[in-house]
C-alpha cells in the first residue's frame, strides 16, 4: 500500500511565523505535489517536484516555497505566515512511468493549519 | 484553458435513489480519475479510467469514460447514507503535463435516511 504522511494533523501558528510542512511517502514515488483546499475553492495546486532538487510553481505558489533534498520527502514553506494561509493543505504523490501508466496521486492525511 | 466541470456541484438525494454526476473536460485525455473525499479527512481514489469506453465498478458505484465526448460518469445505484461524500473528478491533460492532474470543483453528495 502506497502511504504519504504528513507531519502533522492540526497546526496553529501566529502571523509572521515562519512555518515548515513535510510530507514523506514511502513508495519511492518520482512526482510530488502539494495543494491547498478552501471551502468553494476546490484544490488548487501550489507547488510540485517531479525528481529530487526540482521543483515547479502550480497555480497559487505566492507565499509559499518548497524543498526536495531527498526523494521521499517534500517540503512546504512558509516563509511569514499571513491570516490568508489558514487552509487544508494536503500533499500527493504519483508514479512517473509512460503514457500507458495509471499516473494516479495518493494522498496524505492533511495538515489543518491556522493562523492567527 | 484547461477546464474540468462537474455537475450538479451540491446533491442532496434520498437513500435508495439513483443518480449520476457528470464530469466534463474541455481538453483531449483518455485518463480521468475519481476520488472520494470524507468531511475533514483526505482524498481517496476510487477508479482510475484509461482509454475511451472504460468502464469501473465497486459496490454501488460505477464510472465510465467516454472519451470522444470528454465525459465521465459517476453513477450511484441504490444509494446508502455511507455513500455521502464529496466526488472530485481529475482529467490527466496530456503526456506533457508535467503529471499534474486538472481537478473538478467536487460534487458534495448528501443522502438522508
Amino acid at each position: 500500500d502506497v502511504k504519504v504522511t504528513q507531519s502533522s494533523r492540526y497546526l496553529v501558528k501566529r502571523t509572521g511565523e515562519k512555518v515548515f510542512l513535510e510530507c514523506v511517502q514511502d513508495m519511492d514515488h518520482e512526482n510530488m505535489f502539494w495543494y491547498r483546499q478552501d471551502p468553494g475553492l476546490g484544490l488548487r495546486l501550489i507547488y510540485f517536484s517531479y525528481d529530487v532538487k526540482m521543483k515547479e510553481k502550480g497555480d497559487i505558489p505566492e507565499g509559499y516555497s518548497v524543498s526536495r533534498e531527498k526523494k521521499e520527502r517534500f517540503s512546504l514553506i512558509l516563509e511569514s505566515a499571513s491570516t490568508n494561509q489558514t487552509s487544508m493543505y494536503l500533499c500527493a504523490s504519483s508514479l512517473q512511468l509512460g503514457p500507458e501508466s495509471r499516473n494516479e496521486q495518493f494522498f496524505g492525511p492533511g495538515t489543518r493549519l491556522t493562523v492567527l | 484553458e484547461l477546464k474540468v466541470e462537474q455537475n450538479p456541484l451540491f446533491l442532496s438525494m434520498q437513500e435508495g435513489k439513483n443518480y449520476t454526476i457528470y464530469c466534463n473536460y474541455s481538453t483531449t485525455s483518455d485518463r480521468l480519475y475519481w476520488y472520494r473525499q470524507d468531511p475533514g479527512k483526505s482524498l481517496e481514489s476510487l477508479f482510475v479510467l484509461l482509454s475511451n469506453g472504460a468502464v469501473k465498478q465497486e459496490g454501488r458505484l460505477m464510472a465510465s469514460l467516454d472519451t470522444k465526448a470528454r465525459l465521465s460518469t459517476l453513477h450511484i445505484t441504490a444509494a446508502v447514507h455511507d455513500l455521502s461524500a464529496t466526488y472530485f473528478c481529475a482529467v490527466d491533460p496530456s503526456l506533457d503535463s508535467n503529471y499534474q492532474l486538472i481537478w473538478g470543483a467536487g460534487t458534495k453528495l448528501i443522502i438522508k435516511p
